[in-house]
């Protein structure tokens, strides 16, 4: 069964520094969706990305983050000068059609910020 | 803003009988309800979705929307203990599109030996 696959798995980085999350969604997929889930919270909403734009982004989701499709099959997270607060569980999630479609999510990153 | 409540529980329930696990959801034009299940450490996996008023049967999950209420609910039968995980209930943003869900914060159910 086709999978979303997410690098790297864990990332350690140092705070200040800048970090790229990697996606590569279902292959037909049209819908793509970044997530984040501090430890011990609930999984909250970041970004939806359709048609190589964002079409809805959380409050979260500020000028420290964007979003890239750089290629046929890549997605990817940047988030610049990190801090402490960064760390989180960020999973990739996509649907072949739209949000009233179930969601597939990769495994996730976890992203350490020192 | 959308609300999804759920029970953080934990809820325990003893291996081969009924678990159900509980959502209530803010906004009454919701049109989609997705029911995940987490392990700790992992990632969110896709256990059941539901459009319509009524239950909707999958193997030894039912899940169950009530509009009117708006409550939607997860029943497992026969229960094993890998089920032990929580359970996230989710709902898209707004009426579809390209929308991010809202999760709930999830029921964390132990199954009992």
């Amino acid at each position: 069964e086709p999978e979303v696959t997410q690098t790297p798995s864990h990332q350690v980085t140092q705070m200040g520094q800048e970090v790229i999350l990697r996606c590569v969604p279902i292959s037909n997929h049209l819908y793509f969706y970044w997530y984040r889930q501090i430890l011990g919270q609930k999984v909250e909403f970041l970004v939806s990305f359709y048609n190589n734009e964002i079409s809805e982004k959380s409050e979260i989701f500020d000028d420290q983050f964007s979003v890239e499709r750089p290629d046929g099959s890549n997605f990817t997270l940047k988030i610049r000068s990190t801090k402490l607060e960064d760390s989180a569980m960020y999973f990739c999630a996509s649907t072949r059609l739209d949000s009233n479609q179930p969601q597939h999510f990769g495994d996730g990153t976890r992203l350490s910020i020192l | 803003q959308k609300e999804v409540e759920q029970n953080s529980g934990p809820l325990s329930v003893p291996e081969g009988a009924i678990a159900s696990l509980n959502c209530t959801y803010s906004d009454r034009g919701s049109q989609s309800f997705f029911w995940y299940r987490q392990y700790s450490g992992k990632s969110p996996e896709l256990i059941m979705f539901i459009y319509s008023n009524g239950d909707k049967e999958d193997g030894r999950f039912t899940a169950q929307l009530n509009k009117a209420s708006q409550y939607v609910s997860l029943l497992i039968r026969d229960s094993q203990p890998s089920d032990s995980a929580t359970y996230l209930c989710a709902v898209p943003n707004s009426g579809g599109g390209a929308d991010g869900l809202t999760f709930g914060k999830g029921t964390h159910l132990i199954i009992q030996p």
